[in-house]
């Protein structure tokens, strides 16, 4: 069975605090991505890499640099929490030439104070 | 560029109901396009797609058809269950080099027994 894991659920962090989201797949794929989602806005693309040690901006970068020194895991990396980035994050991977068939982790929900 | 626009939600049928939830996209160029459904405390899961025009996509007694000359792909089942309680997303892709998927906002279905 597919799997794509995010390392927390829930995350409570303070403002200007260096924060890491870990997404770890276990399928081998060479795509990986970050979403946040809000009410309202549905979901945003922050980063995505195409493999390993590559990595593109998506719609919302602002704020956010990513990390990908191995295949299956992405990190998000948020270098000082800001209130305004309190979100639900989303990680997703893909076999390269899959089209649109994402496999999507559990989410991690980070609110920060 | 590309963009999806789903019917507003939430969308409340009661069990056995008939349910249709729109969506029509735009696109630069030739999409494949994608229905993806989110359960309470979960992250997206592929429910069903199309690739070309006219295909039908199914899955789990949901269909769609890729309407290209409406640009619709319209999420349509015949009797809901309280289970398919959940957040409804349609998503589209374009068929070239590394792109990546285009999301509505989603549209929340509430089934009551």
């Amino acid at each position: 069975d597919v799997k794509v894991t995010q390392s927390s659920r829930y995350l409570v962090k303070r403002t200007g605090e260096k924060v890491f989201l870990e997404c770890v797949q276990d399928m081998d794929h060479e795509n990986m991505f970050w979403y946040r989602q809000d009410p309202g806005l549905g979901l945003r693309l922050i980063y995505f890499s195409y493999d390993v040690k590559m990595k593109e901006k998506g719609d919302i970068p602002e704020g956010y640099s990513v990390s990908r020194e191995k295949k299956e895991r992405f990190s998000l990396i948020l270098e000082s929490a800001s209130t305004n980035q309190t979100s639900m994050y989303l990680c997703a991977s893909r076999r390269s030439g899959d089209s649109g068939t994402q496999y999507f982790g559990p989410g991690t929900r980070l609110t920060v104070l | 560029g590309n963009s999806v626009t789903q019917m507003e939600g939430p969308v409340t049928l009661s069990e056995e109901a008939f349910l249709t939830i729109n969506c029509t996209y735009t696109a630069t160029g030739y999409p494949s396009l994608f229905w993806y459904v989110q359960y309470p405390g979960e992250g997206l899961q592929l429910l069903l797609k199309a690739t070309k025009a006219d295909d039908k996509g199914s899955n789990k007694g949901f269909e769609a058809t890729y309407r290209k000359e409406t640009t619709s792909f319209h999420l349509e089942k015949g009797s809901v269950q309280v289970s398919d309680s959940a957040v409804y997303f349609c998503a589209l892709i374009l068929n070239s080099g590394y792109s990546t998927l285009t999301f509505g906002k989603g549209t929340m279905l509430l089934v009551s027994p």
